[in-house]
């Protein structure tokens, strides 16, 4: 099984609805991110959480919600849609190497809002 | 904001051929990291470069990193059909929790 899950992996919605995007993890690992790539702008980071107390805004986060359930468990929201939000979204894992934080990634949600 | 800008933002080569890709990044750095992603799936680690170090190997990747310059090359020698992707670099930074900045990314293309 995958390490890091997300779900669904594609979604199609309409503008203004709610919409929840899930990650789990079966790492261990106490940090997790969520991250969106759009076309030619590489990926940028929305919330990420050390853990389930501690959760923080990233570069993008206006627009987005998230809730970190469990240490397993970190949803990213979209409490109104709108089609600017249309990309590619990524959970991913982090812990530390001895050199650095490698990061884990989710195989991704693709979401369309129309 | 994006820290690491990547080029050429497209390469194409043939099999066996050797592909390389800089990166360049605005501020100081920890280390330094490269990352690939296959066609719309997840991104899987590569190479990680501390900052003292100037050059480090894993099988056929090469990395080097110029901290004078705020550069990073990543080579890939006798590239594979199956190296084809797209490859980015990414800096940590303490101030989001070690959340990473990534650039645009190089994509790469190897034709048989």
């Amino acid at each position: 099984d995958a390490d890091v899950t997300q779900t669904p992996r594609n979604r199609i919605t309409k503008t203004g609805k709610r919409i929840m995007l899930e990650c789990s993890q079966t790492k261990g690992h106490d940090r997790m991110y969520w991250y969106r790539q759009d076309p030619g702008l590489g990926l940028r980071l929305i919330y990420y959480s050390f853990d389930v107390k501690d959760i923080n805004k990233g570069e993008i986060s206006d627009g987005y919600s998230v809730s970190r359930q469990a240490q397993a468990k970190f949803s990213l929201s979209l409490e109104s849609a709108i089609p600017n939000q249309t990309a590619l979204y990524f959970c991913a894992t982090s812990d530390w190497t001895g050199n650095g934080y490698e990061q884990y990634f989710g195989p991704g949600t693709r979401l369309t809002v129309t | 904001s994006q820290q690491g800008e990547e080029d050429p933002q497209a390469l194409s080569i043939q099999e066996g051929e050797n592909a390389t890709m800089n990166c360049s990044y605005k501020t100081s750095i920890n280390n330094l990291q490269w990352y690939r992603q296959n066609s719309g799936r997840g991104l899987v680690h590569l190479i990680l470069i501390r900052s003292n170090e100037r050059e480090k190997h894993s099988g056929r990747l090469r990395v080097t990193l110029d901290t004078s310059k705020k550069s990073s090359s990543l080579l890939i020698t006798a590239s594979r059909a199956a190296d084809t992707a797209s490859y980015f670099c990414a800096t940590g930074n303490s101030n989001s929790g070690y959340a990473l900045n990534f650039g645009k990314g190089t994509s790469l293309l190897v034709t048989p």
